[in-house]
């Protein structure tokens, strides 16, 4: 398969933590990457491979891998923090493309 | 720091072809082991990658779009281009070029322009 699922919406305390999911077969290949969405903003990237941060990206956020699931973690959310994430990583179905998951919206309570 | 700018026309007739060209600045287009690449996404919906192309010409395009997309560069005007023929409605999405590096186990895109509006209406 060369789909990659998120869960449409998640919500999350300010100051707790939050991890956001991204399941796909091609996960047990690849790492994922993930990025920020504002309303009205490009995205940006956060984390990518196993657990890697662009510079500037706060330490808050992190990454991990299990299986067929990658995960984003928020530790200590901020209200900054409210945007849309998606996942994305090599397709393992052999046609070198790249695949997204259908985003997930992050909510700060 | 390397920067992204898309540009092109915000209105297509439907069957026509939608051309657009992001530009580089602030660094060569050849340097680099980098991909080159567009990204769609239609109002209040998910990112949709459409392809890439390698300074060296290579290229890959998502195979749903595939017999209607063409990604070309031009490294002496370090930009590069995509065409999209037959245009409908269901095109009508924001178009993002992208910076792709094959990194870490992954292809993370670090780079992203502003992303341009595309509209398909007659």
């Amino acid at each position: 398969s060369s789909e990659l699922t998120q869960d449409p919406a998640v919500s999350v305390a300010l100051g707790q933590t939050v991890r956001i999911t991204c399941q796909g077969d091609s996960l047990r290949s690849y790492y994922a990457s993930w990025y920020q969405q504002k309303p009205g903003q490009a995205p940006v990237l956060v984390i990518y491979g196993k657990n890697n941060r662009p510079s500037g990206i706060p330490d808050r956020f992190s990454g991990s891998s299990s299986g067929n699931t990658a995960s984003l973690t928020i530790t200590g959310a901020q209200a900054e923090d409210e945007a849309d994430y998606y996942c994305n990583s090599r397709d393992s179905s052999g046609n070198h493309r790249v695949v997204f998951g259908g985003g997930t919206k992050l909510t700060v309570l | 720091q390397v920067q992204l700018q898309e540009s092109g026309p915000g209105l297509v007739k439907p069957s026509q072809t939608l051309s657009l060209t992001c530009t580089v600045s602030g660094g060569s287009i050849s340097s680099g082991s980098y991909y080159w690449s567009w990204i769609r996404q239609p109002a209040g919906k998910g990112l949709e990658w459409i392809g890439r192309i390698y300074t060296s010409g290579s290229t890959n395009y998502n195979p749903s779009l595939k017999s209607r997309v063409t990604i070309s560069v031009d490294t002496s005007k370090n930009q590069f281009s995509l065409k999209l023929s037959s245009v409908t409605a269901a095109d009508t999405a924001v178009y993002y070029c992208a910076r792709c590096v094959a990194v870490a186990g992954t292809d993370a895109f670090d780079i992203w322009g502003q992303g341009t509006m595309v509209t398909v209406s007659s």
